[in-house]
């Protein structure tokens, strides 16, 4: 079974930029998170989705969006890009994201650097 | 406000050695507690995880101790080998949220020869 998928894995921007990036999940799992992982931060959760609904939401301003699709696909979203937005985004999927000691799988990551 | 604490922030051991990780929560509410392994440009991999009510699991070589009195578990990887070099996060999760795990800040761990 193929892993989680992250597209692309790496990307260079500017400040005032936006940028999408994309997630596809195991297939099967209907869950889908996001998380920024930086250095001084370290892992931090920024959205699940589930059936195309945003269902828990971590402290991030709304620049943070995302969304997704029909077939579990997902993508976030981050507008007005700032210098601090430089970080590795992680996608995980899960089959139902509720059941506790429910596995998430990690994709690679897509390393973000706004200059 | 971070909820989980993690030490050290990294840790260095000899081959054969037996590092530990510990770490600490505040919400007491989690009832999942994972261990994710994570190697340079990769994305973190789950290791091994253990419940409340649960004082000790094995895997292989590593082992997770819970104290649920004292909020802290702690990671133990016994014959430590230089491909377990890698860095460590713990993490918590609760029931109904399982997707949201509140991740500690890491250890970087380097198992020398």
């Amino acid at each position: 079974k193929a892993g989680v998928t992250q597209t692309p894995r790496y990307l260079i921007k500017t400040r005032g930029q936006q940028v999408t990036l994309s997630c596809s999940p195991i297939s099967g799992h209907r869950s889908v998170s996001w998380y920024q992982q930086t250095p001084g931060q370290g892992l931090q959760f920024l959205f699940e989705y589930f059936s195309e609904t945003q269902r828990n939401k971590g402290n991030f301003p709304g620049r943070f969006s995302g969304r997704q699709f029909s077939n579990s696909r997902s993508e976030m979203n981050v507008s007005t890009l700032e210098l601090g937005d430089s970080a590795l985004y992680l996608c995980a999927s899960s089959l139902s994201g509720r059941a506790s000691g429910e596995t998430q799988y990690f994709g690679p990551g897509t390393r973000l650097l706004v200059l | 406000q971070q909820q989980v604490k993690q030490s050290p922030q990294s840790l260095i051991v000899q081959k054969g050695g037996i590092p530990i990780i510990n770490c600490a929560y505040e919400n007491t509410a989690f009832d999942y507690f994972p261990w994710y392994q994570q190697f340079p440009g990769k994305g973190p991999a789950l290791l091994i995880a253990i419940r409340p009510d649960v004082s000790e699991k094995k895997e292989g070589r590593f082992t997770i101790s819970f104290n649920k009195s004292a909020k802290q578990f702690s990671l133990h990887i016994m014959d430590s080998q230089p491909g377990d070099s890698a860095t460590y996060f713990c993490a918590a999760s609760f029931t109904g949220t399982a997707s949201k795990l509140t991740f500690g800040t890491g250890t970087r761990l380097q198992v020398t020869l």
